[in-house]
């Protein structure tokens, strides 16, 4: 069975670091790949980027890039999303998702996480 | 890169059938043949119901259907069913990367 199971719920101050993260199991962890999924609250989905487990090809949105760090690690079939100085904007559930083989397109995925509420605050 | 339009509601009866659009630009939705759409009921990861503009995921009903016109593609709901009660969302190929809709809340009266 296919599953994307993700870090918990995290409360941090801001200008702190954090890294979430995304362990995937019941299929070839490096021949999908996985992107990160924001939804601030009470708002809409926003594709943030996509990495290729396998060689860890990433691709960001302009929105993100440089904002947030995606990356991999094929040995514990784990992906993750990084921050090095959170604000209080980035207050949202991030989940990830598996983009399904075959397709073109960076924003089809067939099996996604539960979803990781992350809450800035001082 | 800017967020896909959508209508913020649209609502129906049982058994009637609700169109939902999503219009992009030549960049993105009227570029090519990928755009998916996914349903999310609250409290939930969304759900992938449609890709490549038509095609249904195995186990997804077949009384979802999508089309494209130019820059803006289509979401086809026929016999509502009140468990169809969700948000919506389109989701288009750009470049490297990707873009959803604003999302649409769908109400079955």
């Amino acid at each position: 069975e296919v599953q994307l199971v993700q870090s918990g719920a995290e409360v941090k101050k801001p200008g702190e670091s954090l890294k979430i993260s995304c362990k995937a199991s019941g299929y070839n962890f490096t021949n999908y790949w996985i992107g990160w999924v924001r939804q601030m609250p009470g708002k809409g989905l926003e594709w943030m980027g996509i990495i290729s487990p396998g060689d860890s090809d990433t691709r960001y949105s302009p929105s993100f890039q440089g904002q947030v760090t995606i990356s991999a690690d094929k040995t514990i079939s784990a992906a993750y999303l990084q921050w090095s100085s959170l604000k209080a904007s980035d207050i949202a559930n991030y989940y990830c998702a598996r983009r399904f083989i075959g397709s073109y397109h960076p924003g089809d995925f067939d099996y996604w996480g539960q979803g990781t509420l992350v809450t800035v605050s001082s | 890169q800017s967020a896909l339009t959508q209508p913020a509601s649209v609502s129906g009866s049982p058994g009637q059938s609700i169109t939902i659009s999503c219009t992009g630009t030549s960049s993105d939705v009227g570029s090519h043949k990928l755009v998916s759409w996914y349903q999310q009921h609250p409290g939930k990861a969304p759900k992938l119901m449609i890709y490549e503009v038509s095609k249904r995921p195995s186990g997804v009903s077949n009384r979802f259907s999508g089309s494209k016109s130019g820059n803006t593609a289509s979401l086809t709901i026929s016999g509502l069913q009140k468990e169809d009660e969700a948000d919506y969302y389109c989701c288009s190929y750009a470049g490297t990367s990707a873009v959803f809709g604003g999302g649409t809340k769908l109400t079955v009266l």
